[in-house]
């Protein structure tokens, strides 16, 4: 089974609806991040979180919450979609400190908003 | 914050030639430089990192150099093989230890 997985892995909506995307993880991290990838623009961070009760935007947050269910579980939610929302979405896990720095990515979702 | 800006966005080599990937970063604070592959449909994963106490690291047929001084780093492919075709992405930690991203490359390596 994968350390990081996401559910679902494609999505197909419509513009106005609430999504939810879902990360669970195995590596027993405290540390969670959603990602959005776009083409020619890397890896841009959406929200954060260092534990469970802990959440922080990061770059791009506008139109996006999360929810940090427990030390495994981390959401997405695009409260009302629109099509520039249209991008591959990826969660990361990391522990802290030296020698533990490493981020470990889900599979991606998918997410096309028409 | 910081920022991290990566060259060349594309990179086309020959097999067995050597292929090398050049990120910059903005905050000083920045102490470890992590570099991702992303293979088509998958995730990103870790295939070499350096900490900043060290200036070059090396692991098989890829190698990362480090120059705080100048704030760049590099990722050098020797032997390049078709399986080496992949997205690229170099990052490097902020102060709170999130890691910034650069845009990616993409290379393709031709038989």
């Amino acid at each position: 089974d994968a350390d990081v997985t996401q559910t679902p892995r494609n999505r197909i909506t419509k513009t106005g609806k609430r999504i939810m995307l879902e990360c669970s993880q195995t590596k027993g991290h405290d540390r969670m991040y959603w990602y959005r990838q776009d083409p020619g623009l890397g890896l841009r961070l959406i929200y954060y979180s260092f534990d469970v009760k802990d959440i922080n935007k990061g770059e791009i947050s506008d139109g996006y919450s999360v929810s940090r269910q427990a030390q495994a579980k981390f959401s997405l939610s695009l409260e009302s979609a629109i099509p520039n929302q249209t991008a591959l979405y990826f969660c990361a896990t990391s522990g802290h400190g030296q020698g533990n720095t490493e981020a470990f990515f889900g599979q991606g979702t998918r997410l096309t908003v028409v | 914050g910081e920022n991290v800006e990566q060259h060349p966005s594309t990179l086309s080599v020959q097999e067995g030639d050597s292929a090398v990937i050049k990120c910059t970063y903005s905050d000083s604070a920045s102490n470890y430089f992590p570099w991702y592959k992303q293979e088509l449909g998958k995730g990103p994963q870790l295939i070499i990192d350096i900490r900043s106490n060290v200036g070059e690291k090396k692991d098989q047929r890829i190698a990362v150099t480090l120059n705080k001084t100048a704030k760049h780093f590099s990722l050098h492919i020797t032997e390049t093989q078709p399986e080496d075709s992949a997205v690229y992405f170099c990052a490097a930690t902020d102060s709170w230890g999130k890691l910034q991203f650069g845009a990616g490359t993409q290379v393709v390596v031709t038989p």
